[in-house]
């Protein structure tokens, strides 16, 4: 298996923005999470979903930010609009929720610059 | 809610030695699972080892280690014969067991360094 893939691996784009950053999590997995990542706050999660459904989304910093999960093999998280704060680290994971060791595969990340 | 704390936000030892990072945690739950991950500057989250809280005796994989104080709510990881590709940012993971709760709470890191 490939691994989590993440697209793209680097973003700069304009603060007002819109931002995608987009997961395809390991086959067979089904829970996936997206976290960021920052020098002053560290690993936050920002949502998880469980067979496609979102379970907690309580870390979304605001309504400028989205997730979607399609289907099993695809996840977007979007921020509209990007704002200078939003630079970070965007990691997506993924895991098998029955499986009892619980361990999370992560993807690369997508390192998001917002200017 | 569960919260996990690294006091060191860095250590450095010297290759070949020995060192150990502290990781301790707040939980009501009985039952859940407690990880320590390795981020290399490649920024690849990698899983070091991982212990279950029912089990008593802690994890070992290869020169890695763990002292788990389930009364102490402590998770230390030991590296033994420190090596230069050990040099990483290191995280001290929860899990909870109740359903819903799969999501991994994080510390904020260690940074190690190791000198040759």
């Amino acid at each position: 298996d490939a691994g989590v893939i993440q697209s793209p691996r680097h973003e700069v784009t304009e603060m007002g923005q819109e931002v995608t950053l987009r997961c395809k999590p390991i086959s067979g997995h089904n829970s996936l999470f997206w976290y960021r990542q920052t020098m002053m706050r560290g690993l936050e999660l920002l949502i998880y979903f469980n067979n496609n459904v979102p379970i907690d989304d309580s870390g979304m910093p605001e309504d400028r930010f989205s997730a979607k999960m399609p289907n099993a093999s695809f996840s977007t998280l979007k921020i509209q609009p990007s704002e200078p704060r939003d630079s970070a680290v965007y990691f997506c994971a993924s895991s098998l929720r029955a499986e009892k060791l619980r361990e999370a595969f992560f993807g690369q990340g997508t390192r998001l610059t917002v200017v | 809610a569960q919260t996990v704390t690294q006091s060191q936000p860095e250590m450095s030892v010297q290759e070949a030695e020995t060192v150990t990072l502290s990781c301790t945690y707040d939980t009501s739950e009985s039952d859940y699972y407690l990880f320590w991950y390795k981020q290399p500057p490649s920024r690849q989250m990698i899983l070091v080892i991982r212990q279950e809280a029912y089990k008593q005796q802690n994890a070992t994989e290869n020169r890695f280690s763990v002292n788990f104080q389930k009364a102490a709510k402590s998770f230390s990881l030991k590296i033994s014969d420190s090596q230069l590709g050990d040099a990483a940012m290191y995280f001290c993971a929860y899990s909870g067991s109740i359903q819903g709760a799969q999501k991994l709470v994080f510390g904020q890191g260690t940074r190690l360094t190791i000198n040759p």
